[in-house]
């Protein structure tokens, strides 16, 4: 069975600092995806940023970038010079190519402080 | 303009009543799914339609039903509300292959009273 754990249920930072958000996962398949969704207050999920498990290089978008470690079944996020905009409920999420389903992480709300 | 539509946004309702939400993508994805969030923000997979044909049905009361009537819409019923129900449920659209990055509604809050 797949699962994709997110271990720090909340994390704060001040804001300009930078954070890493951590997630495992486990699957048995050799195609995959990862994703990190966002969910601010609005309640709408956003994706941050994805990653195909075949490619070696890490994921960047703007301050935004993961540290995808496939040994070892780690995909974290790093969030750089953060920003109160930032504040949300973050979500790692794991896709396979065998099926449709997205496998969640529990979540980390994370909270920039001014 | 909006790529996945989910009407009401709230929701509140007295135990017992039957009440629906509706959802509606304009990406022309093959696949939609409704997704149950609970008070503490756990995202959970309750189904998956492609193509208007249930391919994921996870376990939930039966008082929960889906509809697609088209690709496009997937509208989900639910029939004597319980308090238990009171969540935030999520649509979500995405492509039929493997690279199911999932465009998400906004959500409906549904409080049962």
């Amino acid at each position: 069975a797949q699962t994709v754990t997110q271990s720090q249920p909340e994390m704060s930072v001040q804001e300009a600092e930078t954070v890493t958000l951590s997630c495992t996962y486990d699957t048995s398949e050799n195609n995959y995806y990862l994703f990190w969704y966002k969910q601010p207050p609005s309640r709408q999920m956003i994706l941050v940023i994805r990653q195909e498990a075949y490619k070696q290089q890490n994921a960047t978008e703007n301050r935004f970038s993961v540290n995808f470690q496939k040994a070892a079944k780690s995909f974290s996020l790093k969030i750089s010079d953060s920003q109160l905009g930032d504040t949300a409920m973050y979500f790692c999420a794991l896709a396979m190519d065998s099926n449709y389903q997205l496998i969640w992480g529990a979540g980390t709300k994370l909270i920039i402080k001014p | 303009d909006t790529a996945v539509s989910q009407t009401p946004k709230y929701l509140v309702t007295q135990m017992g009543n039957d009440k629906s939400i509706k959802c509606e993508q304009n990406l022309g994805h093959d696949t939609m799914y409704w997704y149950k969030q609970d008070s503490k923000k756990f995202l959970k997979i309750m189904f998956s339609y492609n193509n208007k044909e249930l391919i994921i049905n996870e376990t939930v009361p039966n008082r929960f039903s889906p509809k697609s009537p088209d690709k496009a819409h997937l509208n989900l019923h639910i029939n004597s509300l319980e308090l238990g129900d009171s969540a935030v449920y999520f649509c979500a659209s995405s492509q039929l292959t493997g690279n199911t990055e999932a465009f998400f509604g906004q959500g409906t809050r549904l409080t049962v009273v």
